[in-house]
């Protein structure tokens, strides 16, 4: 997890309330993601970025987003939570081609 | 669409052991392949990366293979140890240039003493 830090580690959240999830780094890496985890289903990705300026969406990104002014900061926008957004959320970092980096992830649950 | 799948999904092994955990992909198209690992409630910690040019790699008491013909790759734990329970993730990164990582759902790995 060098590198890359998330902020909160745990929040609990009621149903339509919006929330930002930080993800920030120290590695200059250029690709940043967030997946989110869930029982039986894995790891999927919500929304990625291949620069300052660049996003794009992944497999799940209905309700979730993202936008990317530096290339420390990844932030993750809820913009009106439901209790299927309770998961587990990681933000990753790579170079691209090489080693992906994960952050200590968030738990989140909303009620 | 790439789909990854990783057998068994849960483990149990007496201490000492060598093992060999196994992961597959649809799409021989890919960049790498990576491996994980990730202890209950913690992130993930990457074990090995494989490009693929390559068709092994090691560290320490790890080997990962890849076989990009038939999509297939292994891990594999020499002399296991408790220490090495953990859930193991593999996941692809498709031949796009974008950091996109498609997971399996791991194996539960259990190291009895």
């Amino acid at each position: 997890n060098a590198g890359v830090t998330q902020t909160p580690k745990f929040q609990v959240l009621k149903t339509g309330q919006s929330m930002t999830l930080q993800c920030a780094q120290d590695m200059n890496h250029e690709y940043m993601s967030w997946y989110r985890q869930d029982p039986g289903m894995g790891l999927r990705l919500i929304h990625y970025s291949v620069g300052a300026g660049i996003t794009d969406q992944g497999e799940v990104p209905n309700g979730y987003n993202v936008s990317r002014s530096t290339t420390e900061d990844f932030p993750l926008r809820l913009l009106s939570a439901a209790p299927s957004q309770t998961s587990v959320y990681f933000c990753a970092i790579s170079t691209g081609y090489n080693e992906q980096f994960f952050g200590p992830g968030t738990r989140l649950t909303v009620l | 669409k790439q789909e990854v799948t990783q057998i068994p999904a849960a483990l149990s092994v007496p201490e000492g052991e060598n093992l060999v955990l196994n992961c597959s992909f649809t799409d021989s198209a890919i960049y790498n392949l990576q491996w994980f690992r990730q202890d209950p409630g913690k992130g993930l910690t990457s074990l090995l990366l494989i490009q693929s040019s390559q068709r092994e790699q090691t560290s320490g008491r790890l080997n990962a293979s890849l076989d990009k013909s038939s999509g297939r790759s292994t891990l594999y734990i020499a002399a296991s140890q408790p220490g090495d329970s953990a859930t193991y993730l593999c996941a692809v990164q498709g031949s796009s240039n974008t950091g996109k990582l498609i997971f399996g759902q791991g194996t539960t790995l259990q190291v009895k003493p």
